[in-house]
């Protein structure tokens, strides 16, 4: 079990828009506002979308957002492609004791 | 840009050490500030955080696995090396690279992988 929680999966279809949950706690998304969120394309390499929270690396696409609520962190993904089907890992940093946790990953279907 | 690339056994037996490395390009592990964690990720499952190394050579570990991880690097090579003793079969897995950049907590690059089934 992984130690954030994400849904196993979401849909949208294209041009929408859709919102993927990580909850955490207090001993990590809550104290710690260094969110990450990772697109991973079958047989790929994760891909970093959104670090810090909602900052986003060069060349992602601004369609890509993310925010924080307390223990919960959200990425959102506005004017939904077909190319955004894949699934989506958060991440979040925990302290200097356990470090890094993973989210146990969001299915995208674009229908 | 740096880019990784790991290299290990595709196969180990139960109760063996597998070691894997992490080669490093692009940037040299001996003059920048930056660390390199090892993640795996069953097949079908979720990614796991198994194990960092610093700039400054500190290390950490996954608090559920760290008995059996030890992480290192080698500056001469420009490579990271992660072992992992007494594999069973619930470590199958794609074992992968990432560079943190430092004072950055995100992976900003990955290598694609290495598929480790273990198996008698």
């Amino acid at each position: 079990q992984s130690a954030l929680t994400q849904p196993a999966s979401v849909s949208g279809s294209p041009g929408q828009s859709i919102t993927i949950s990580c909850t955490g706690t207090s001993s990590d998304i809550g104290t710690y506002n260094l969110v990450s969120w990772y697109q991973q394309h079958p047989g790929k390499a994760p891909k970093l979308i959104i670090f810090g929270g909602s900052q986003r690396p060069s060349g992602v696409s601004t369609r890509f957002s993310g925010s924080k609520s307390g223990n919960t962190a959200s990425l959102t993904i506005s004017g939904l492609q077909a190319e955004d089907e894949a699934d989506y890992y958060c991440c979040s940093y925990a302290g200097p004791t356990t470090y890094w946790v993973f989210g146990g990953g969001t299915k995208l279907t674009v229908l | 840009q740096v880019t990784l690339k790991e290299s290990g056994p595709v196969l180990v037996k139960p109760t063996e050490t597998l070691t894997l490395t992490c080669g490093v390009s692009g940037f040299s592990l001996s003059n920048t500030a930056m660390g390199v964690s090892w993640i795996r990720q069953p097949p079908g499952k979720a990614l796991e955080w198994l194990a960092h190394i610093f700039s400054n050579d500190e290390k950490s570990y996954s608090t559920s696995l760290k008995s059996r991880l030890t992480i290192s690097k080698d500056t001469s090579k420009n490579q990271v090396v992660l072992t992992v003793t007494n594999m069973g079969p619930v470590d199958t897995a794609t074992y992968s690279c990432a560079v943190i950049w430092f004072g950055k907590f995100h992976f900003d690059s990955w290598g694609q992988g290495t598929l480790v089934t273990v198996s008698s």
